[in-house]
């Protein structure tokens, strides 16, 4: 079974500039979250979907930050404009297997995001 | 805001012994997991235990929750190398996880 996948990888930006990440999370899964991981901290939460429907977005910068689930499988995450406080690894996770582990997430190797 | 607070911060010690790490949280909560991030990598899920369980084993791995007390504590034994990483306690509600901000553990050869 293939694990989340995101992309890019890495990502230099300066300030002001726009960045967007991909992430297509373990087929079948209806659940996709986007997290945010400043260095030396836990991830964070910014949006939680459920199919295509956006389940939690409280922690989203919704001035910034934009996220879109098409068609209930792939997702988007936006930033416009950065800022320097946007530095992070964006980490994208899915769940909603089953035997028992609906609640399990399952994330992918992340977006190292460096704003100058 | 973070839920789970893990104690502590940074752990080191020598191959071979055991690690305890502890995770205090402030809410009710369905299930508690710890997970696993090594170095520049996504995290990777180690044990879930739900509210109703008091103490899970996995390989070399013991959970324990004690809901009164709003803690868990994650064990490995015989500990090895390759256990060097960020290890997370993540509270789960309604499928949504709170992580805390982690416990660094270096393993020594």
């Amino acid at each position: 079974e293939a694990g989340v996948a995101q992309s890019p990888r890495y990502k230099i930006i300066e300030k002001r500039q726009s960045v967007a990440f991909w992430c297509n999370p373990i087929s079948g899964h209806a659940t996709l979250y986007w997290y945010q991981q400043i260095l030396g901290q836990g991830p964070k939460l910014l949006i939680q979907f459920q199919n295509n429907g956006v389940v939690d977005d409280s922690q989203l910068p919704k001035d910034r930050f934009s996220a879109e689930r098409l068609k209930g499988v792939d997702s988007t995450l936006k930033i416009q404009p950065a800022k320097l406080e946007d530095s992070a690894v964006y980490l994208c996770a899915s769940s909603g297997g089953t035997g028992g582990s609906e609640q399990t997430q399952y994330f992918g190797p992340g977006t190292r995001l460096l704003v100058l | 805001s973070q839920q789970g607070e893990e104690d502590p911060q940074a752990l080191s010690i020598q191959e071979g012994e055991n690690a305890t790490m502890n995770c205090s949280y402030k809410t009710s909560i369905n299930n508690l997991q710890w997970y696993r991030q090594n170095s520049g990598r996504g995290l990777v899920h180690l044990i879930l235990i739900r509210s109703n369980e008091r103490e899970k084993h996995s390989g070399r791995l013991r959970v324990t929750l004690d809901t009164s007390k709003k803690s868990s504590s994650l064990l490995i034994t015989a500990s090895r190398a390759a256990d060097t990483a960020s290890y997370f306690c993540a509270t789960g509600g309604a499928q949504k996880l709170v992580f805390g901000q982690g416990t660094r553990l270096t393993i020594n050869p």
